[in-house]
């Protein structure tokens, strides 16, 4: 699987929109992104996921740019229960496992 | 609530000893995923099983085991325990093996502490 790098950390404002980048620059043409997120020591949450074409649904936006080298999670009205560490995994759609990294640790603020 | 189930949700316990940790997959999933998230180590993938026979195979230890029983819950057992096994255990689940979109649900975790 590709590797990915993410910012360690980052706050946002109560109700502002929580953009949370990823770059993963070796992804190959098979290998979806995918975002889970863990809050405080529960397991692993579902976020998202894309190949290329941006995608939405009831809890976040994925923004994957034109050569997939990157993308960006978005939160577009980030509460408190958002904080959390989000994870930004590329996984070939064959594979029977999660690499976690070290993730993003999102702190939102009152 | 994922629909994945983990008991117990501690376990403390010495050096030398042996445990078993175990998982109850969503109804209708057929993957189970057993990951190990360590302070210094961060979560790491140790073992797959799909339908009752092993799919795929991560950083787990020779001192590990792991099964899945007919009825797809899973256990994972963990031998010969020292200081540095004292982790969090999560279970994993999903509909198939892997092929394809594959969402993983993620249960609450056993805490291990060996003392």
């Amino acid at each position: 699987d590709a590797k990915t790098t993410q910012p360690p950390s980052m706050d946002c404002a109560e109700g502002r929109a929580a953009n949370l980048p990823c770059n993963h620059s070796t992804i190959s043409g098979n290998e979806y992104v995918y975002w889970y997120r863990q809050i405080h020591s529960q397991g692993p949450q579902y976020i998202i996921h894309g190949l290329k074409n941006n995608e939405t649904n009831e809890m976040a936006s994925l923004i994957i740019t034109e050569d997939r080298k990157s993308s960006t999670l978005i939160l577009p009205h980030a509460t408190l229960r958002d904080t959390a560490v989000y994870y930004c995994i590329v996984r070939y759609s064959g594979a029977n496992n999660l690499f976690f990294g070290t993730g993003t640790r999102l702190t939102v603020i009152p | 609530d994922s629909g994945v189930t983990q008991t117990p949700k501690h376990l403390i316990t010495a050096t030398g000893q042996r445990v078993t940790l175990r998982c109850s997959p969503r109804s209708g999933d057929l993957s189970v995923y057993w990951y190990q998230q360590s302070l210094d180590q961060g979560l790491q993938f140790l073992i797959q099983y799909y339908n009752g026979e092993e799919r795929a195979k991560g950083n787990i230890l020779e001192r590990f085991s792991a099964q899945q029983f007919p009825d797809l819950h899973s256990e994972l057992n963990l031998s010969s325990l020292e200081l540095g096994d004292s982790a969090l255990y999560f279970c994993a689940s999903s509909v198939s093996g892997g092929t394809g979109y594959n969402e993983q649900f993620f249960g609450p975790g056993t805490r291990l502490t060996v003392l």
